[in-house]
């Protein structure tokens, strides 16, 4: 069974970073190019970045391009968002994503951790 | 960016019966549109994807049709486990953008 476990989220000053992770297991983590997708309180999702396999290519929109860094461990089978110069407007559920193979659609999700930007 | 225009944003039906929901790119996608499903204190789940093509596990009742810009999720016979958030996603070219959601809530 496919499980995608995000962790690290919570409250943080402006300006501040934080770290997340996803936790994979029942797949071959390596095999997939993962991604973070987010969701603002009572808004809809945004796709905010995407990795290869192997970790050489990532993809970000402008909203985060810059600020965001999504990285991966195949050999623990963990992803990772560093989140650097928050802002309000960054406060969001974020959700761990995996796409299937040659798509890019998302066909596992996680449960989704809670990163609050304030002061 | 592709502009994603969903609707409508509420939708109210009884079980048994049919709705459509709307999904209209901003330039062609081809055939690139996902249909999600989203209900609270579950991992969203992937229903459709290049328009038409059901992902393993998705129920018959669901279909999904159009190509270009102008896409249509239709669900028939309304079960109840089917009232919650629907998103639309185009997975054409980065960055990949979601529908505003549309609610399907019970009459």
């Amino acid at each position: 069974e496919v499980q995608l476990v995000e962790s690290g989220g919570g409250l943080v000053q402006p300006g501040r970073s934080l770290k997340l992770s996803c936790a994979a297991s029942g797949f071959t983590f390596s095999n997939y190019y993962m991604a973070w997708v987010r969701q603002a309180p009572k808004k809809g999702l945004e796709w905010v970045a995407t990795i290869s396999t192997s970790g050489s290519r990532t993809y970000y929109p402008d909203s985060v391009k810059g600020r965001f860094t999504i990285s991966r461990d195949n050999a623990k089978s963990s992803l990772y968002l560093q989140m650097n110069s928050l802002k309000s407007e960054d406060t969001a559920t974020y959700y761990c994503a995996r796409h299937p193979h040659s798509s890019y659609v998302f066909d596992y999700w996680g449960q989704g951790v809670m990163v609050t930007v304030s002061s | 960016d592709v502009q994603m225009t969903q609707s409508p944003s509420n939708l109210a039906a009884s079980p048994g019966e049919s709705v459509s929901i709307n999904c209209k790119a901003s330039k062609s996608i081809s055939k690139y549109l996902a249909w999600y499903q989203q209900k609270p204190g579950k991992a969203n789940k992937l229903l459709i994807y290049s328009g038409s093509t059901l992902q393993s596990g998705t129920p018959s009742r669901f279909s999904g049709s159009g190509s270009g810009t102008d896409f249509t999720l239709t669900i028939r016979n309304l079960e109840p486990e089917d009232f919650g958030l629907y998103y639309c996603q185009q997975h054409n070219e980065y960055p990949f953008t979601f529908g505003s959601g549309t609610k399907l809530e019970i009459k």
